[in-house]
């Protein structure tokens, strides 16, 4: 069974503080690792995608993939009360489909 | 104005009805999904379908049936087999083009069977 999990939460932090949100996969086969941002009630927003060990930054937000680990993480910088959502961590199946599998997901909470 | 469409936004039923749930879009991605998300779980795959004319099963195909007679729209028909319908339908896309295989979503389908 291919499994994507995640800390359901809530993660509390204050306004302005650093956010971490951590994943582990169980497929070895996973090329591709996705972070999709959740508000209540909403669909999922793509907001990072991360292919290669590492760290890929965009903005406030820095994914790092650890293959080895199978672990992967988010990191929200000076977190917004907006940034207050659920976020997902998804893997890629692996083989010949484009297959994805979430995780259950991780409610962050920003206190102004 | 690029994206993916679902309607309607909500949708009541009674039981023992089929319904079936709009999904359009204007990306010119070949690969279209249906996810079903219920409170408290993540997203389970339904059905997908990364080219016209096929289709192949997720992991809770039960009770739903879908078509992709057009690359733009993949309907998805809850039918009167699915115990338990009510829940979040979201319908999804991406390219097939090396590892680009983000996918992006519509605003979902919130579906009630009564």
């Amino acid at each position: 069974q291919k499994e994507v999990e995640q800390n359901s939460g809530p993660l509390s932090v204050p306004e302005g503080a650093i956010a971490s949100l951590n994943c582990t996969y169980s497929d070895r086969g996973s090329q591709s690792f996705f972070w999709y941002r959740q508000y209540s009630g909403k669909s999922p927003e793509l907001i990072m995608s991360i292919y290669s060990n590492g760290d890929k930054e965009d903005g406030r937000f820095t994914a790092q993939l650890n293959k080895a680990s199978q672990y992967v993480s988010l990191l929200i910088r000076d977190s917004q009360p907006s940034d207050s959502a659920t976020y997902l961590c998804a893997a890629h199946y692996g083989g010949a489909t484009n297959k994805l599998i979430f995780g259950t997901g991780t409610l962050l909470a920003v206190q102004p | 104005d690029g994206g993916i469409t679902q309607s309607p936004k909500y949708l009541f039923r009674k039981e023992g009805q089929n319904v079936t749930l709009s999904c359009e879009q204007n990306l010119n991605h070949d690969a279209m999904y249906w996810y079903r998300q219920d409170p408290g779980q993540g997203l389970r795959l339904i059905y997908y379908s990364q080219i016209v004319n096929d289709f192949q099963k997720g992991d809770i195909a039960e009770g739903y049936s879908v078509s992709r007679e057009k690359k733009e729209s993949f309907p998805l028909t809850v039918t009167s087999a699915q115990k338990n319908p009510t829940a979040f339908y979201l319908c999804a896309s991406s390219a097939i083009e090396g590892f680009s295989d983000e996918q992006y979503f519509g605003p979902g389908t919130r579906l009630t069977v009564t």
